[in-house]
């Protein structure tokens, strides 16, 4: 079983608001990783978490807030967003075994800020 | 700093035709490259991973290679089909850590 999977598919949310995405991956995967992808830009890497600890801030802002509470889940909290930010949120696992590692990637949140 | 790029940004081409996609990075010191499928609106599809020790990767009608000290890698399609419309992205991994970059992705169109 290679699926990773994210709730909510859809999140529409005002700038004052306080949401959450969450991810999920049952393959024993240590690397999970957030990304954010615009419309027809590729994947942008946000933050990487490897055996539960945070390796990769790619200077996200502090409005989006990652969190890996165990090894199969993680979290993305979001707060006082802005309508730029509005994309397609995706997550992705691997093995975090460098040259082998595969990246398999969940169907994605699409999130619209208002 | 790795740049990723992907020639052609489009392909349309009939059904049955093989084709090439075209990726090239700048910096050689990688980990691997992923190739993967986006269908419009979704998430990543993996389609093949090449670790930078290995020159090629077959998975039934794909065959994708790879040519470190050039910094390309390609994807060839054989026999292709309708079904395989989509976006194809690849992605290089940097040595010495989980930073991924992205190439732009070439929007593939076969027609029936």
């Amino acid at each position: 079983d290679t699926e990773v999977t994210q709730t909510p598919k859809h999140l529409v949310m005002g700038m004052t608001n306080k949401k959450s995405l969450k991810c999920e991956q049952h393959m024993g995967h240590r690397a999970m990783y957030w990304y954010k992808q615009k419309a027809k830009k590729p994947p942008e890497l946000m933050f990487v978490y490897s055996y539960e600890k945070l390796s990769i801030n790619e200077s996200v802002p502090s409005r989006f807030s990652p969190e890996c509470p165990n090894s199969s889940l993680l979290n993305l909290h979001l707060h006082a967003l802005q309508p730029e930010d509005s994309a397609l949120y995706l997550c992705a696992s691997g093995s975090g075994q460098g040259r082998k590692d595969t990246q398999y990637f969940g169907p994605g949140t699409r999130l619209t800020v208002l | 700093k790795q740049e990723v790029t992907q020639i052609p940004a489009a392909l349309s081409v009939p059904e049955g035709e093989n084709l090439v996609l075209n990726c090239s990075f700048t910096d050689s010191a990688i980990y691997n490259l992923q190739w993967f499928r986006q269908d419009p609106g979704k998430g990543l599809t993996s389609l093949l991973l090449i670790q930078s020790s290995q020159r090629e990767q077959t998975s039934g009608r794909l065959n994708a290679s790879l040519d470190k000290s050039s910094g390309r890698s390609t994807l060839y399609i054989a026999a292709s089909q309708p079904g395989d419309s989509a976006t194809y992205l690849c992605a290089v991994r940097n040595t010495g850590g989980f930073k991924t970059i992205f190439g732009a992705g070439t929007r593939l169109f076969v027609k029936a």
